[in-house]
C-alpha cells in the first residue's frame, strides 16, 4: 500500500525556537513535495525535491530529501508567528498522482 | 497569468442532487486532477485527465465523473450527493507529471 506519515500531526512551538517536521513514505519515490495551507484557503507550494540528497530552503524554511530513507524533512528555524499553518508533504509514487500525508497543523507562540 | 481557477467558490447543494465544479488550469498546462479534502484530513486523489481522457482513477465511486474540454478545462460532476461529500474540492494543473499547482478549491457543502 502507498502510505504518506507525517509527525507530528500537531506542533505548538514558541517563537524564536527550531523544529523539524518529519514524512515518511512506504515505497520507492524520487518525487516529493511540500505544501503550506492556510486555514480554510488551498495548497501553496513550498518545495519541490527530485533526487536524493536534495535540500531547498527559502527563508526560515528547509526541506530535505532522503530516498533510501524515504524520508523527508521540513526545518523551521527560528520560528515567526506568519508561519502558523498546517504543512502537507505528498509524494508521486511514478502513477501520476499525489499521495498525501496526513499534515501536520503548526502553531507559533508569541 | 492567472493561475489554476475553480468555480464556483461556495456551494450548498441538498442530499440526492448533482453538482458540477469547474476548473480552468494555468496557461501552458494539459493535465488537471481533482482532490477531495475533507475537514481536518489531506487531500485525496479522485481522478486525472489528459488529452480528454481520464488517465488515473483513485478509491471513489461511479457517482464521480469527470471530463476535460478541448482546451484542458475539466468539470467534476458528482452525482446522487450525499452527507460525506461535504468537502472542499481542489483542482491542479500540470505540464505533464511536473509540478501540480492547486486552484482555491469549491467548497461543498450538502444538507
Amino acid at each position: 500500500e502507498l502510505k504518506v506519515e507525517q509527525n507530528p500531526l500537531f506542533l505548538s512551538m514558541q517563537e524564536g525556537k527550531n523544529y523539524t517536521i518529519y514524512c515518511n513514505y512506504s515505497t520507492t519515490s524520487d518525487r516529493l513535495y511540500w505544501y503550506r495551507q492556510d486555514p480554510g484557503k488551498s495548497l501553496e507550494s513550498l518545495f519541490v525535491l527530485l533526487s536524493n540528497g536534495a535540500v531547498k530552503q527559502e527563508g526560515r524554511l528547509m526541506a530535505s530529501l532522503d530516498t533510501k530513507a524515504r524520508l523527508s524533512t521540513l526545518h523551521i528555524t527560528a520560528a515567526v508567528h506568519d508561519l502558523s499553518a498546517t504543512y502537507f508533504c505528498a509524494v508521486n509514487f511514478g502513477n501520476e498522482k499525489l499521495t498525501f500525508g496526513t499534515g501536520t497543523r503548526l502553531t507559533i507562540i508569541p | 497569468d492567472a493561475g489554476v481557477t475553480q468555480s464556483p467558490t461556495h456551494l450548498i447543494k441538498t442530499r440526492g442532487q448533482q453538482v458540477t465544479l469547474r476548473c480552468s488550469p494555468k496557461s501552458g498546462h494539459d493535465t488537471v486532477s481533482w482532490y477531495q479534502q475533507a475537514l481536518g484530513q489531506g487531500p485525496q486523489f479522485i481522478f486525472q485527465y489528459y488529452e480528454e481522457e481520464e488517465r488515473q482513477r483513485g478509491n471513489f465511486p461511479d457517482r464521480f465523473s469527470g471530463h476535460q474540454f478541448p482546451n484542458y478545462s475539466s468539470e467534476l460532476n458528482v452525482n446522487a450527493l450525499l452527507l460525506g461529500d461535504s468537502a472542499l474540492y481542489l483542482c491542479a494543473s500540470s505540464l505533464r507529471q511536473l509540478e501540480a499547482f492547486f486552484g482555491q478549491g469549491t467548497r461543498l457543502t450538502v444538507v
